[in-house]
């Protein structure tokens, strides 16, 4: 079964830091991109930020960038966000989420997994 | 960063009804290179991931009804339910992969009316 499984989510205060990681399983994990998307409570979905195959091509959104870093380790099929100077707006549920590919072409981000809860308050 | 605007922002439709959500884009997401519109669509039920639905404006992902569609090109694009049933109660979301920055809409949210 294709799955991404994120965790490392918690209480945190602000300023302060946590790692998210996601472990995926059922597809070959090294040929696949991945984002990271997060949803604050009862709000939309917010991309956060991608990474390609090898980890040389990274994305931020603005919102982020500065703050948090994203990385992977192919080998031990996993995806993670560090997460800095944390404030009280990271505050959500974030996501893991395949870049989906057909002849090469994105389509979308077609496996997620179901989440990692941040709560950033003091 | 481009800039995704659905509409409504929340749709009441009786079961068995058509139930349409607009997404407009702030600037073309048609790719030229494979004449391909680079918008995705989205659905989320309550306490669970979002699920892609349609990509390339048009294409139903593997294993979503047909009675789910999706139509449009350049800036605006269209997610049809053709006969609404119970199980389609949840937010549905557009996105736009053609920047390297993706965006999302703001949601729209289906209930039965």
């Amino acid at each position: 079964e294709v799955q991404l499984v994120e965790s490392g989510g918690g209480l945190v205060q602000p300023g302060g830091s946590l790692r998210l990681s996601c472990a995926a399983s059922g597809f070959t994990f090294s040929t696949y991109s991945l984002n990271w998307v997060r949803q604050a409570p009862g709000k939309g979905l917010e991309w956060v930020s991608y990474i390609s195959t090898s980890g040389s091509t990274i994305y931020y959104a603005d919102s982020v960038r500065g703050r948090f870093t994203i990385s992977r380790d192919n080998a031990k099929k996993s995806v993670y966000l560090q997460m800095n100077s944390l404030r009280a707006e990271d505050t959500a549920v974030y996501y893991c989420a395949r870049d989906g590919r057909v002849g090469g072409y994105p389509y979308g981000m077609d496996v997620w997994g179901q989440g990692t809860t941040v709560t950033v308050s003091s | 960063d481009i800039v995704m605007t659905q509409s409504p922002d929340s749709l009441a439709v009786s079961l068995g009804e058509r139930a349409t959500i607009n997404c407009k884009s702030s600037q073309s997401v048609l790719y030229s290179s494979n004449n391909k519109n680079y918008l995705a669509w989205y659905q989320q039920k309550p306490g669970q991931p979002p699920k892609l639905l349609i990509y390339w404006a048009s294409t139903r992902e593997s294993g979503v009804p047909d009675r789910f569609s999706g139509s449009g090109s350049g800036t605006d694009f269209t997610l049809t339910i053709s006969s609404l049933q119970a199980e389609d109660v949840a937010v549905y979301y557009c996105q736009q992969f053609y920047r390297t920055t993706n965006t999302f809409g703001q949601g729209t949210k289906l209930e039965i009316k």
